[in-house]
């Protein structure tokens, strides 16, 4: 079964400082990885996806991730972080058959911006 | 266009009651799921349907049901609710076309 570890429960880091939340997978097939963010009291929304297309992948409000076969890692990052960045992000990895997927999610990082 | 919707967003019960949690979409995607999320755990799936007529067990099926009563619509049951189904429960639906998952708003059960 796939596995999804997310280093770090909570990280904190100054407005403007670089963000990096980690997201570590365990899957026996080339997986299709995704990470989604949950302002309080929401449903979660997609920040980006890796589907084995460029490992480098690109997505909304700046965000960023490297997919990393050697080191099963999808690390999400952001140059600049804003105040408006603090949330609890969830990396996913999904594993399916027969035409539909599930998703396996880590535990979430819940990332605080400090003034 | 609403997307993926749920009822009630709020509900508290008490120890032994039943309640369905209703879910519908209007995105004509053909599977969707339930999940419960809990502080420091995550989200953990507890059923899915990968089209109207199936459902399938997730990672944390005990005590639910659930009811694809067509394409749209979803329900979880909770037929004796017990404290430690307080959770927040999310619907999901999934498109083939994107891979991706799309998210309702959660509905927050508390049982007394």
């Amino acid at each position: 079964a796939q596995s999804v570890t997310q280093l770090g429960s909570h990280v904190s880091v100054s407005e403007g400082a670089l963000v990096l939340l980690r997201c570590n997978y365990s899957s026996s097939v080339p997986p299709y990885l995704f990470w989604y963010v949950q302002y309080p009291n929401q449903g979660l929304q997609l920040l980006l996806k890796y589907t084995s297309a460029a490992t480098l992948v690109k997505g909304i409000n700046g965000f960023e991730a490297e997919f990393k076969k050697s080191e099963t890692s999808f690390h999400l990052t952001k140059p600049s972080a804003h105040m408006s960045d603090a949330a609890e992000y969830f990396c996913a990895v999904s594993e399916g058959t027969s035409g539909t997927y599930k998703y396996i999610f880590g535990t979430g990082t819940r990332l605080k911006v400090l003034a | 266009n609403a997307g993926v919707t749920q009822t009630p967003k709020f509900q508290v019960l008490k120890t032994g009651q039943s309640m369905t949690l209703q879910c519908a979409q209007d995105m004509n995607h053909n599977s969707m799921y339930w999940y419960r999320q809990d502080p420091g755990m995550g989200l953990r799936l507890i059923y899915y349907s990968a089209s109207e007529g199936t459902t399938d067990k997730g990672e944390v099926p005990n005590g639910y049901n659930v009811s694809r009563l067509n394409k749209r619509e979803f329900s979880l049951r909770l037929e004796s609710a017990a404290p430690s189904q307080t959770s927040v429960y999310f619907c999901a639906t999934w498109t083939i076309s994107s891979y991706e998952q799309y998210f309702g708003p959660g509905t927050r059960l508390t049982v007394t």
